[in-house]
């Protein structure tokens, strides 16, 4: 079982509607990232989080630790919102390795 | 922009060549990682660096692998002998060191092709 499952693997959806993505983990963290990568490669970090809830624009990631739950939500979504949204997870007393990945959620958003 | 850079972009190699990607962080980050990202997968973890020193390095990181570092700034990773399962996206990233919560730049990547 991987240490971090993300939902659902893949998602469409039509211009406007309210898009959640969900992350669930199996470890404790210290932090959790949500990522936005597009074809080409490119990653952009959205979010990082430790707990409660953070907004940017029309995007809002919320954690509960100890649910070990954390989503990303999407409000009046874009055909530019397409792309990989990965869920990463930073082990708690483990920082020196790094993050442990999501397989991504891949959405589209028809226009 | 001052973002992370890595070069190549795109790398195609024949089998059992050797090759090198470069990556530039943030020039104030003293952290810096490489990940590995296969088609459909998310990155994995291969290694981290603070300034010059390599603190972790991950099982999937084989003897064919070596990463460099080697004035704290810009960082190298060489594949010898490449072998078609390389065939991967290479992802750099630095971060300053302020902790756990510290955020995370990305580069563009390398995508290797090994034929």
């Amino acid at each position: 079982k991987n240490e971090v499952e993300q939902s659902p693997q893949n998602l469409t959806a039509q211009e406007g509607e309210f898009i959640t993505i969900n992350c669930s983990y199996s470890v404790g963290i210290s932090a959790l990232h949500w990522l936005q990568q597009h074809p080409g490669g490119g990653i952009v970090s959205l979010f990082m989080l430790s707990s409660g809830k953070k907004k940017h624009g029309r995007l809002i990631a919320t954690i509960n630790i100890q649910e070990k739950h954390s989503s990303l939500h999407i409000t009046a979504s874009h055909p530019r919102d397409s792309a990989v949204y990965i869920c990463a997870v930073l082990h708690s007393g483990g920082g020196a390795d790094g993050l442990t990945f999501g397989k991504g959620t891949h959405l589209i958003i028809q226009p | 922009d001052t973002g992370v850079s890595q070069n190549p972009r795109h790398k195609i190699t024949k089998r059992g060549q050797n090759v090198t990607f470069r990556c530039d962080p943030i020039s104030e980050h003293n952290r810096l990682y490489w990940y590995r990202q296969t088609l459909g997968q998310g990155p994995e973890f291969l290694t981290y660096f603070q300034n010059e020193a390599q603190l972790e390095k991950s099982r999937l990181l084989s003897d064919r692998f070596s990463a460099e570092r080697p004035k704290g700034s810009f960082s190298t990773l060489e594949i010898q002998r490449t072998e078609q399962g390389d065939s991967a996206m290479y992802l750099c990233a630095s971060s300053p060191n302020r902790g756990p919560n510290s955020p995370l730049h990305f580069g563009n990547g390398t995508r290797l092709t090994v034929t």
